[in-house]
């Protein structure tokens, strides 16, 4: 067990809609990453927060947005879903920024979106 | 762009045998190079990571490789058993974070047959 909480683990919702993906990081992480795994494109990097601010941005689309809040643990809304989004989503977090010594990421066991 | 590419897409070793993993990346802001095991259903573990000052690191049966020069970094696997069967991911990140956190390969689908 990785310490980080996600949920909902499955989740299934038609085209068009629009769903909420929760995390919950470690106790005393500050920072949040959101990832994709798909079987055709691999993890794919979305956003990451530290401490309640954003910090970076990777391939996450305009229909997706994220937020973490006060007591650090975050959200990633996806609206308009297409048939495409479905994947595995990844939240994952550590101590400090991604790279920095000693900070080890640590993954959430992910949340399954099936988009029919 | 694919910033860290990660060969074979898949692997079958014999019990008892050497598993190779290879990656090489092209951003050399890179300095923080993990490796992460994933098994089904579950998410990411970090197994191994190691930083450009040194050019070998070992912990256990697992050994990470590092070449600067050529900006490629391997994993071995010493002495592989059938519970090593997972997928790996060779990952790249700038200290401090950079634009894309951690940069993945497209991992390794690793089988040891028994």
């Amino acid at each position: 067990d990785s310490g980080v909480t996600q949920t909902p683990k499955h989740l299934i919702t038609a085209t068009g809609q629009r769903v909420t993906l929760r995390c919950s990081p470690r106790s005393g992480d500050l920072s949040v990453y959101w990832y994709q795994q798909s079987l055709d494109q691999g993890l794919q990097f979305l956003i990451q927060y530290y401490n309640g601010e954003e910090r970076a941005k990777g391939n996450i689309l305009e229909r997706f947005s994220a937020q973490q809040f006060p007591d650090l643990h975050s959200e990633l809304n996806l609206s308009s879903l297409e048939l495409g989004d479905s994947a595995l989503y990844f939240c994952a977090s550590s101590v400090d920024l991604a790279g920095a010594p000693g900070n080890t990421i640590y993954f959430g066991e992910g949340s399954w979106l099936t988009v029919v | 762009q694919q910033q860290v590419k990660q060969s074979p897409q898949s692997l079958i070793v014999q019990k008892g045998g050497i598993s190779i993993i290879n990656c090489a990346y092209e951003n050399t802001a890179f300095d923080y190079f993990p490796w992460y095991q994933q098994f089904p259903g579950k998410g990411p573990a970090l197994l191994i990571a190691i930083r450009p000052d040194v050019s070998e690191k070992k912990e256990g049966r697992f050994t990470i490789s590092f070449n600067k020069s050529a900006k490629q970094f391997s994993l071995h696997i010493m002495d592989s058993q059938p519970g090593d069967s997972a997928t790996y991911f060779c990952a790249a990140s700038i200290a401090g974070g950079g634009a894309d956190g951690l940069t993945f390969g497209k991992g390794t689908h690793l089988i040891i047959q028994p």
